[in-house]
């Protein structure tokens, strides 16, 4: 069975701190790597990744992929109130691809940041 | 461009009965996905449909079911309603099916009493 595990499952930080968020991964047919934000409402789509070792940047948003070791950071610098969110990471996979393909999320990283 | 919309936003319902959320995609967009989620499951794929055809489904009861349109909008249901479903169901949808970044609607928040 497909698993995206994320860790810490909360965090309380100060603004001005760097937070990290992981995520692991064990998902047939690996195709992509996704991070969401959800606040009170719908997920905001944040980065796709696909290949190891490329940084994807977002103003203090940051996140890398390793596919040898199957997981994933969310690095957010210079944190803001407006960060605290729930993160999600979503893995995009399936068993024979194509019509099997759907996505798998972790249970997500609450992010509290107090001023 | 408008974003994907759900209705209703907020839904109270009894053991037993059924219910029908709705869907309408970003334009251009044919595939929509569905979830449910929960604090203690987090979001879970329930199904995903493109050119009014299921093409993928999640690990869920026959109970939930759905339909999508010619003009992509979808609907799901869920019959004989269980305390148990109670979650915010989000739909979700990309330009093709099977496609990575999927983009969500605001959610319905089902309450089962």
């Amino acid at each position: 069975e497909d698993k995206v595990v994320q860790s810490p499952l909360s965090l309380v930080v100060h603004e001005g701190d760097t937070v990290t968020l992981n995520c692991s991964y064990e998902v047939t047919n690996f195709r992509s790597l996704l991070w969401y934000k959800q606040e009170k409402k719908a997920p905001t789509f944040l980065f796709m990744l696909t290949s190891s070792g490329i940084e994807k940047k977002s103003g203090r948003l940051s996140s890398i992929l390793d596919k040898k070791e199957l997981f994933s950071i969310l690095n957010i610098t210079a944190t803001q109130t407006g960060d605290s969110a729930i993160y999600l990471c979503a893995v995009g996979g399936g068993v024979g691809g194509g019509s099997n393909y759907k996505l798998t999320f972790g249970k997500g990283t609450l992010l509290t940041v107090n001023p | 461009k408008a974003g994907v919309t759900q209705t209703p936003r907020y839904l109270i319902k009894t053991r037993g009965q059924q219910v029908t959320l709705s869907c309408s995609p970003i334009s251009g967009h044919r595939s929509v996905s569905w979830y449910q989620q929960t604090p203690g499951q987090g979001l879970q794929f329930l199904f995903e449909y493109f050119s009014e055809t299921q093409r993928n489904k999640g690990n869920f009861p026959g109970r939930f079911s759905g339909r999508q349109f010619s003009n992509s909008r979808s609907e799901m249901n869920v019959s004989t309603l269980e305390l148990g479903d109670s979650a915010l169901y989000l739909c979700a949808s990309s330009r093709q099916v099977s496609t990575d970044t999927q983009y969500f609607g605001p959610g319905t928040r089902l309450t089962v009493l």
